[in-house]
């Protein structure tokens, strides 16, 4: 079966930086999902990649998805705190969509 | 505008008790219905999926069961709680195509004491 593994598993930033959170699969990813959960609450979709390579950029995030499909980036530009939070990746899964363990994001001023 | 709707948002329930929580999507038609759950503010463990009415897949034999009586209408229920059965669970919906996003409801917290 299909695993996805995110690193790191938590990150803290001072308010500004810029960070990085990785998504890994045991498998070829056939569509790949970025999404967004406050504490206590569903979860927001950010951003899907399909091809291999493909880049995409909402406001301040960049994911990217690499040539071979096994591995996507999440990228923060300039964090602030209204980043904070846990980021998911899903992946396809014939009907289904699994998910990686999940990052917990802080931001500090 | 297709909206989501789970209830309750939170709830305790002594060990033992049955459990029924319900989500209904409303603005599209013959969507694929999720049930996940999540511990420790993590990871998301699918649960059971539908593509249809009356079709359920359920992915970890567990205390729970799940029914579709309408269109988009997606039930989680259990006879008799146990303890490890508290988390969070969250619905979810998306349209029966290929790789399309899901999209989830606010989720329901549920402690069994």
């Amino acid at each position: 079966s299909q695993e996805l593994e995110q690193s790191p598993q938590s990150l803290i930033v001072q308010e500004g930086k810029n960070l990085t959170i990785n998504c890994t699969s045991s498998k070829t990813l056939y569509g790949l999902y970025w999404y967004k959960q406050k504490y206590g609450e569903g979860l927001i979709f950010l951003m899907m990649l399909q091809k291999g390579g493909e880049e995409k950029s909402h406001e301040k995030i960049t994911a990217k998805l690499d040539e071979k499909k096994q591995q996507s980036s999440l990228h923060i530009t300039a964090s602030q705190p209204s980043h904070a939070g846990i980021y998911l990746c899903g992946a396809d899964n014939t009907d289904k969509l699994i998910f990686g363990t999940g990052t917990r994001l802080q931001v500090f001023p | 505008s297709q909206t989501i709707h789970q209830w309750p948002a939170t709830l305790v329930q002594p060990v033992g008790s049955p459990l029924s929580l319900e989500c209904t999507v409303e603005g599209t038609s013959n969507p694929n219905l999720y049930w996940y759950r999540q511990a420790a503010g993590r990871g998301l463990q699918l649960l059971f999926y539908s593509v249809g009415i009356g079709q359920i897949s359920s992915e970890v034999p567990q205390n729970l069961s799940a029914s579709r009586p309408q269109d988009r209408q997606f039930i989680l229920s259990s006879k008799k709680l146990l303890l490890s059965d508290s988390g969070f669970y969250l619905c979810a919906w998306r349209i029966r195509v290929n790789s399309s996003p899901l999209h989830f409801g606010n989720g329901t917290r549920l402690t069994v004491t």
